[in-house]
């Protein structure tokens, strides 16, 4: 069974820029959440993904998107790029019906904005 | 809305002993999910134990175990015979029942399990 995987692994963003993060789901999993978890802090649920359709958002701005793919896997978009959004990004997948509760998460993407 | 709130941004334990860490959290719902993740330098997370809100016994996953006290809204996480490869950041984490799997997270214990 192949984990959530993500990349890439780190990666530098001069402010104004646009970047696109990736995900691919555990097996079998349908749902892909995203998370931001600031240095120091507690990840923040940006935003999840169910069949492909967007099911939840957190308190993040409309410059943060994202999609879903008939396969699962995921992206995270972010546009004009502000130093705050400097973080490390975390994705997670479940499988609603079997608890669904429990997501199992990738090892993140650490994303420096200068 | 729901809040988490993780007291102790760093604890520290001898191998061997036992650590408690402590988690409040607020909410309205009566139906909801608590959990402890480790997030150990590998920057991985890795759920540790999770309690059903509805259940009253405290859950159990051989060394860790929870004190779940839905009166006062507490939720705390006793590690028993610490080991070094328990060293990372734990986070205590909230998930209302229902169709949106949202995750809202504590700002994490730092735990340092020392030789």
């Amino acid at each position: 069974e192949t984990g959530v995987t993500q990349s890439p692994t780190h990666l530098i963003k001069t402010r104004g820029q646009q970047v696109t993060l990736r995900c691919s789901s555990q097996s079998g999993h349908n749902t892909v959440s995203w998370y931001q978890q600031a240095l120091g802090q507690g990840p923040q649920f940006i935003f999840q993904y169910y069949r492909e359709e967007e099911n939840g958002r957190g308190n993040f701005p409309p410059r943060f998107s994202g999609l879903q793919f008939p396969n699962y896997s995921s992206e995270l978009n972010v546009n004009a790029l502000e130093l705050d959004d400097s973080a490390l990004y975390l994705c997670a997948s479940s499988l609603p019906g079997q608890g669904g509760y429990e997501q199992y998460f990738g090892p993140g993407t650490r994303l420096t904005v200068t | 809305a729901q809040t988490v709130t993780q007291s102790q941004p760093e604890m520290s334990v001898q191998e061997a002993e036992t650590v408690t860490l402590s988690c409040t959290y607020d909410t309205s719902e009566s139906n909801y999910y608590l959990f402890w993740y480790k997030q150990p330098p590998s920057r991985q997370m890795i759920l540790v134990i999770r309690q059903e809100a509805y259940k009253q016994q405290n859950a159990t996953e051989n060394r860790f175990s929870v004190n779940f006290q839905k009166a006062a809204k507490s939720f705390s996480l006793k590690i028993s015979d610490s080991q070094l490869g328990d060293t990372a950041m734990y986070f205590c984490a909230f998930k209302v029942q229902g169709s949106n799997y949202k995750l809202t997270f504590g700002k994490g214990t730092l735990l340092t399990v020392n030789p």
